[in-house]
């Protein structure tokens, strides 16, 4: 009973250096999501995705990208890792079709990413 | 635009006491209210949520809150803690529109005291 699982669950990156979170869920949902969670700021936005192939911005989308190719992955890219990037990153998923909204989001365990 | 507020980053209580987590929302449509909650080192877990219908929502652990609208608020409560509830407690709102527009609130940390 996978759920959400994250890979990986820590890194440490020099400043400038490049990664790719993943995301995979088991559970058929159309909506993903990665935030950040910084301490005293609760969890922000980054970017979304309402179904395989499309994406949307966040509340905090500058310095990252997606990309959601399959149903199943959500994928976090850092192009240019920046120590204002240090933080600890949940992707989510959840349920949301035709009358079925507001679904509760289903978290992964986190990664929890240092830039120095 | 909607959002949440928190009061009080940290709360202690003794263990056997009552749990009460405040959060006061604003929304310009009725809003959907979800409480989370946080234990160490593992993602966001669902406690309860309000969509419509009775105000007064049961989540699991023995939680539940109370949807306010004349108050803007959805405070939760327990009334006996213990010592598994320590963790952090996130409420979150969001319009009709569906989960892209749901916003958290800075988290409550609940320590309990043996």
């Amino acid at each position: 009973n996978a759920g959400v699982t994250q890979t990986p669950k820590f890194r440490v990156l020099k400043t400038g250096q490049s990664m790719t979170l993943l995301c995979a869920q088991d559970m058929n949902h159309e909506y993903m999501y990665w935030y950040r969670q910084d301490p005293g700021m609760g969890l922000r936005l980054i970017h979304y995705s309402v179904g395989e192939g499309t994406t949307a911005k966040g509340e905090v989308p500058d310095g990252y990208n997606v990309s959601r190719l399959k149903k199943q992955n959500f994928l976090l890219g850092l192009e240019s890792a920046a120590p204002s990037q240090t933080s600890v990153y949940f992707c989510a998923s959840s349920y949301e079709k035709g009358v079925f909204r507001n679904q509760p989001q289903h978290f992964g365990d986190g990664t929890r990413l240092s830039i120095l | 635009a909607q959002s949440v507020t928190q009061l009080g980053s940290h709360v202690s209580v003794s263990e056997g006491a009552l749990v009460l987590l405040r959060c006061n929302y604003s929304s310009s449509v009725p809003p959907y209210l979800f409480w989370y909650v946080q234990y160490p080192n593992q993602g966001l877990q669902l406690l309860l949520k309000y969509t419509t219908g009775a105000t007064l929502v049961k989540g699991i652990n023995g939680f539940e809150a109370e949807f306010k609208k004349s108050e803007t608020s959805f405070h939760l409560t327990k009334p006996s803690a213990h010592m598994s509830d320590a963790a952090e407690y996130f409420c979150a709102v969001s319009d009709n529109f569906g989960n892209e527009k749901l916003t958290f609130g800075t988290g409550t940390r609940l320590t309990i005291i043996p």
